[in-house]
């Protein structure tokens, strides 16, 4: 089975601009969750999506969004960037139904805000 | 306070060295992850585990969770165990909260 890819791997973005990343899980796999990564926060939850819907979200600005298609792929937003916004983006997909379950990472798509 | 906090931040190991990460919490969890990070950035799942003890190969994780505490061990460590190695909650007793609560990390160098 193929493996949890993310695309691009890396982006160069200006403050103000807008960004999509874009996620696609294991084969059969329904649940993704998208992290962020920082030096300086180390690993954030960002919000879990399972079947087209949020079913939680972490602590970050409005202007981070993201949704679930029908075929379980998945997009992040960042809109208005700031500087602070770099990060390592990376999204996690689960077999499991009624928890969380293991998560299996993607490579992550690298974000530079300048 | 953080949720999750791990000791050591840093570790350095001699190859063959039995390892131990600690990692504490301080909220009722349905699960407790552990993964592995390789400089680079992929990360991959070692362990999800709720109760009692896993194993897989030299890898050795356990839970206790009256006292809120797992320990990640290392048998036989090798240098290609060097990794950052991250603890990681899902933050809700009473079943998923859909979401993990990581820790910072522990920076493991095992020397040849």
């Amino acid at each position: 089975k193929a493996g949890v890819t993310q695309t691009p791997r890396y982006l160069i973005k200006t403050r103000g601009q807008q960004v999509t990343l874009s996620c696609s899980p294991i084969s059969g796999h329904r649940s993704v969750s998208w992290y962020q990564q920082t030096p300086g926060q180390g690993l954030q939850f960002l919000f879990e999506y399972f079947s087209e819907t949020q079913r939680n979200k972490g602590n970050f600005p409005g202007r981070f969004s993201g949704r679930q298609f029908s075929n379980s792929r998945s997009e992040m937003n960042v809109s208005t960037l700031e500087l602070g916004d770099s990060a390592l983006y990376l999204c996690a997909s689960s077999l499991e139904t009624s928890g969380l379950g293991e998560q299996f990472f993607g490579p992550g798509t690298r974000l530079t805000v300048l | 306070k953080n949720e999750v906090e791990q000791s050591p931040q840093n570790l350095t190991a001699q190859e063959g060295e039995f390892i131990t990460i600690n990692c504490s919490y301080s909220v009722g969890i349905s699960a407790l992850h552990w993964l592995q990070q390789h400089p680079g950035g992929g990360i991959v799942s070692l362990f999800m585990l709720s109760s009692g003890k896993k194993k897989h190969g030299r890898l050795i994780a356990t839970i206790n969770i009256q006292e809120k505490h797992s320990s990640l061990h290392i048998t036989a460590s090798h240098p290609r165990d060097s990794a950052v190695y991250i603890c990681a909650v899902d933050p809700n007793s009473g079943g998923s909260n859909y979401k993990l609560t990581f820790g910072k990390g522990t920076l493991l160098t095992v020397n040849p």
